[in-house]
């Protein structure tokens, strides 16, 4: 079975650019979560989605960050513009809450973003 | 929130069982504590959860005493792969992991 997938790996770019992050989650996961790591730290939750519903958006900094699931299955976060302490690993993670499952999250390898 | 605390580094020789603590004073009656392990350019990995008492799996022990504000995860015989941070979270995973903080975890050296 196919694991949480996000692209791309590595992302360099100068600040104020716009980028975006894709994620393909695991077959029939109906919960995504987006996180933030920063170097040194552990990761830090930026927005939840129920199916296509984002549940917990509260720690995105709306200014310049969004976010989308539609269809319910893959996301994509967004950062326009880009400042330099956005420079962190995304990572992207899945699970399967509900019908007694211990509700263990599944993360991809993460997209690593540079701002220069 | 339940906060938790753990070491921030600790050493170990190949072939010795480790043992990382966590202390969480205010956990909740509904909150599970889990376990996920991170190597370098990659997620964290689920390794355990439990509730109580203590949970055993192919790769880790998980020892919860009564009162349930501290729990230790145990690796047996420890290899140079084991080299990781090693995260503990506490939350009500039942109902969409929302409550689930990661700290700065605990990063496990394996000397040869």
């Amino acid at each position: 079975e196919a694991g949480v997938v996000q692209s791309p790996r590595y992302k360099i770019i100068e600040k104020k650019q716009p980028v975006a992050f894709w994620c393909n989650p695991i077959s029939g996961h109906n919960t995504l979560y987006w996180y933030r790591q920063n170097l040194g730290q552990g990761p830090e939750l930026l927005i939840r989605y129920e199916n296509e519903e984002a549940v917990d958006d509260s720690q995105l900094p709306k200014d310049r960050f969004s976010a989308e699931r539609l269809k319910g299955v893959d996301s994509t976060l967004k950062i326009q513009p880009a400042e330099l302490g956005d420079s962190a690993v995304y990572l992207c993670a899945s699970s399967l809450v509900g019908q007694g499952n211990t509700g263990e999250l599944f993360f991809g390898e993460g997209s690593r973003l540079t701002v220069l | 929130l339940a906060k938790t605390t753990q070491p921030i580094s600790m050493d170990s020789y190949e072939g010795q069982e480790v043992n990382i603590t966590c202390s969480h004073n205010n956990i909740a009656t509904n909150d599970y504590i889990t376990w996920y392990q991170q190597f370098p350019s990659q997620g964290p990995r689920f390794i355990i959860q439990g509730y109580k008492t203590k949970v055993t799996n192919e790769v880790a022990s998980l020892f919860i005493p009564a009162d349930r504000k501290s729990s230790t995860l145990s690796l047996p015989r420890v290899s140079l792969s084991d080299t990781a941070v090693y995260y503990c979270l506490v939350g009500d995973t039942s109902f969409g992991n929302e409550k689930l903080t990661f700290g700065t975890g605990t990063r496990l050296t394996i000397i040869p």
